[in-house]
């Protein structure tokens, strides 16, 4: 039971564009979102995050979008840059019940000069 | 600095035998996390704690065991009964108050069980 996901393995694109991340989660009871971003071999880190109150959330280049009616977050990182190629996950938690983050399975993103 | 440290940074294993990952924070959080990363599967959370002396289990805790003495330390001890045990080890921890959701992770253990 996949509640959060991730259905983009991968994205490419080139320096300068934007790149847009893509997650979706089926527990309405979801109610603030997370984006980590993981380079190899070491711990994810925290990037930006979004409560169900707003629908965006703006961090420099990066800003997250909800769409709590699609039930659908996104990541937009303008302008993407070489440094930004690593694995982002999304992650969502709910104020009801244990506090712990549900993670999707990532997306790899590359950016091409 | 504040931070958590997670050692070693690679450990080697015969299988069947036990092994305890080490997990220690000085960010003064209450909750403390163990999470297992495969590749195309993301995190997958194993134990957490939420105070001392208490721990919960998470979504694959089966072949694993965690014990939590000291709010500064999270040992997972990964036994002989964990059928695929060589992954990506990653500790976090996060702030005992409800608003602060962020979980800060440690660099991480990459076990191998030949």
């Amino acid at each position: 039971d996949q509640q959060v996901k991730q259905n983009s393995p991968s994205l490419s694109v080139q320096e300068g564009r934007i790149s847009i991340l893509n997650c979706d989660y089926t527990n309405s009871m979801f109610d603030y979102f997370l984006w980590y971003k993981k380079y190899p071999a070491e711990g994810p880190t925290f990037l930006i995050s979004i409560s169900s109150i707003k629908d965006k959330n703006e961090d420099g280049r990066f800003t997250v979008f909800l769409n709590k009616s699609a039930k659908h977050l996104s990541l937009h990182i303008v302008p993407s840059q070489p440094g930004d190629s690593a694995v982002y996950f999304c992650a969502a938690s709910s104020s009801q019940g244990a506090q712990k983050l549900v993670f999707g399975q990532g997306t790899r993103l590359t950016i091409n000069p | 600095d504040g931070g958590i440290t997670q050692s070693p940074k690679y450990l080697f294993r015969k299988e069947g035998q036990n092994v305890t990952l080490s997990c220690e924070q000085n960010l003064n959080h209450d909750a403390m996390y163990w999470y297992r990363q495969d590749p195309g599967q993301g995190l997958r959370l194993i134990y957490y704690s939420q105070i001392v002396n208490d721990f919960q289990k998470g979504d694959i805790a089966e072949g694993y065991s965690v014990s939590r003495e000291k709010k500064e330390s999270f040992p997972l001890t990964v036994t002989s009964a964990q059928k695929n045990p060589t992954a990506f080890y990653l500790c976090a921890s996060q702030s005992g108050v409800r608003r602060f959701y962020e979980q800060y992770f440690g660099p991480g253990t990459r076990l191998t069980v030949t």
